[in-house]
């Protein structure tokens, strides 16, 4: 199975400042088609998880451009600039590549 | 609008099998590239993908719970099932569907709580 591991594990951030989640997985999420096989997610209290990035860099439909992805085969990066109220909660990266799909142990983000 | 949402029986004892119902809207599995997956997450932990039924019925499972787990689809009804034979309390926890391109779009989960 791939391994997706994350840190830190939890991020203290002043309402206004950036914060960056790093992402490491354990084989290349670089498929031959060119595309990189790596998400984002946000578990918001008491919420489900919904989708940030996909394919290591792209916004999803309704999300703030506060947030970015980045990164290479096996190194990624969830950059929010400007952090918010409403950014609090879980962050997970997840690889949807290859069976099984796997996830990230998570990175809980609050305000200081 | 695409939405999902995820039934099932609540609790349930040890080594029965667990029924789950996604049923979903905006959308059609019939549509060429479209999916449904299950993910689960045991309370206060991380996310564990389970399995995913594609439009063409192609299933891909978790190979740490193929044995048990067992997905199908009623095109025609809007709906995706997850049966998951011998439960434990190891298998407590939330279960989520999701539209299975990025996991973009989640139900709000159903809480499945497996005790004697």
């Amino acid at each position: 199975d791939i391994v997706m591991t994350q840190a830190p594990l939890s991020v203290s951030v002043t309402p206004g400042e950036s914060a960056s989640i790093s992402c490491r997985s354990s084989k290349s999420l670089l498929h031959s088609n060119g595309i990189t096989y790596v998400y984002w997610y946000l578990q918001k209290p008491g919420k489900s998880p919904q989708l940030l990035i996909y394919r290591m860099s792209n916004l999803a439909s309704g999300v703030p451009d506060r947030f970015s992805g980045s990164g290479s085969e096996t190194d990624f990066t969830l950059k929010i600039s400007r952090v918010e109220a409403e950014d609090v909660g879980i962050y997970y990266c997840g690889q949807l590549l290859e069976n099984p799909y796997t996830f990230g142990a998570g990175t809980k983000l609050e305000l200081k | 609008q695409v939405t999902l949402k995820e039934s099932g029986p609540g609790i349930l004892q040890p080594s029965q099998t667990l029924s789950l119902t996604c049923s979903f809207s905006g959308f059609l599995l019939s549509a060429s590239s479209v999916g449904v997956g299950w993910i689960r997450q045991p309370s206060g932990k991380g996310l564990e993908w389970l399995a995913t039924i594609g439009w063409e019925d192609v299933k891909h499972y978790n190979p740490s719970l193929k044995s048990r787990l067992t997905i199908s689809k009623d095109t025609s009804n809007n709906q995706v099932f997850l049966k998951i034979t011998s439960v434990d309390t190891a298998d407590t926890g939330t279960y989520y569907c999701a539209h299975s391109a990025g996991f973009a779009y989640w139900g709000q989960g159903t809480l499945v709580t497996v005790s004697s």
